[in-house]
C-alpha cells in the first residue's frame, strides 16, 4: 500500500524557519496537503495543492513541491505553531493516506 | 458556519457492530464528497472510508474493507459509517471530514469526533 514518510520530530526555536518534509512516489503525480492538529482538537488544513493556503492560514506557513518530496515551511516560527502536522495525498483519485505525522516543538 | 457532528461512538465487545453518524450543517451537504478518518489514542491520522458527493464512489482502506459501509443520506444531511466485525485495533476517535468544493481542496472541514472503543 501507498505511504507518505515525515520525521517524527522537528524542534526549532521562536522566530526560526521550519521545514518539515513528506516523501511518497506518487507526490510528482498527485497533490499534497498538510493538516495541524493541536492537542485535544481536531486538525486543521493548512495547505492544499501543493503550497494553496486557505484563507485564514497566516502567511508564515507555505508549501513546495519537488519531485517525490513536499515540504511545510513555517517562517517565523511561534509558541503556537507546536502541534502534530500530518501531510496527505491521494494515489489515485479516490484512495487517501496519511503521513505518520511531526511533532514540532518549539523551544 | 459549517459544522459537523460526529455521533454513535460507543464500547462494543470485539466482533460486534457500531453505526457511526455525521450531521452537516451550514453548507449545501450534497455538492461535497466526504470522508471518515480515524485516530487511535496518542497515533497518527488514518484514512477510512471516501464517499463521494452523489454516493455513486466509494473507497475503503484496506484494514476496514469488507467490514464496513460508508454511506450518506443528501436529504437529511448525514453521513453514516456502518462498522461490523470491530477488532480491538478499531478503537479510535472516529472524525467526518469535508473535502472542499473542488477534489483537489482538501479535508477543509472537521467535526469534532466520536469515540470507538473495542474492548471485552
Amino acid at each position: 500500500s501507498y505511504e507518505l514518510t515525515q520525521p517524527p520530530s522537528v524542534s526549532v526555536s521562536p522566530g526560526q524557519t521550519a521545514r518539515i518534509t513528506c516523501s511518497g512516489d506518487a507526490l510528482p503525480k498527485q497533490y499534497a496537503y498538510w493538516y495541524q492538529q493541536k492537542p485535544g482538537q481536531a486538525p486543521v488544513l493548512m495547505i492544499y495543492k501543493d503550497s494553496e493556503r486557505p484563507s485564514g492560514i497566516p502567511e508564515r506557513f507555505s508549501g513546495s513541491s519537488s519531485g517525490t518530496t513536499v515540504t511545510l515551511t513555517i517562517s517565523g516560527v511561534q509558541a503556537e505553531d507546536e502541534a502534530d502536522y500530518y501531510c496527505q495525498s491521494t494515489d489515485n483519485s479516490d484512495t487517501w493516506v496519511f503521513g505518520g505525522g511531526t511533532k514540532l516543538t518549539v523551544l | 458556519e459549517v459544522q459537523l457532528v460526529e455521533s454513535g461512538g460507543d464500547l462494543v465487545q470485539p466482533g460486534g457492530s457500531l453505526r457511526l453518524s455525521c450531521t452537516a450543517s451550514g453548507f449545501t451537504f450534497s455538492s461535497h464528497d466526504m470522508n471518515w478518518v480515524r485516530q487511535a489514542p496518542g497515533k497518527g491520522l488514518e484514512w477510512v472510508s471516501y464517499i463521494s458527493s452523489s454516493g455513486r464512489a466509494i473507497s475503503y482502506a484496506d484494514s476496514v474493507k469488507g467490514r464496513c459501509t460508508i454511506s450518506r443520506d443528501n436529504a437529511k444531511n448525514s453521513l453514516y459509517l456502518q462498522m461490523n466485525s470491530l477488532r480491538a485495533e478499531d478503537t479510535a476517535l472516529y472524525y467526518c471530514a469535508r473535502v472542499g468544493v473542488a477534489f483537489e481542496n482538501g479535508l477543509d472541514y472537521w467535526g469534532q469526533g466520536t469515540l470507538v472503543t473495542v474492548s471485552s
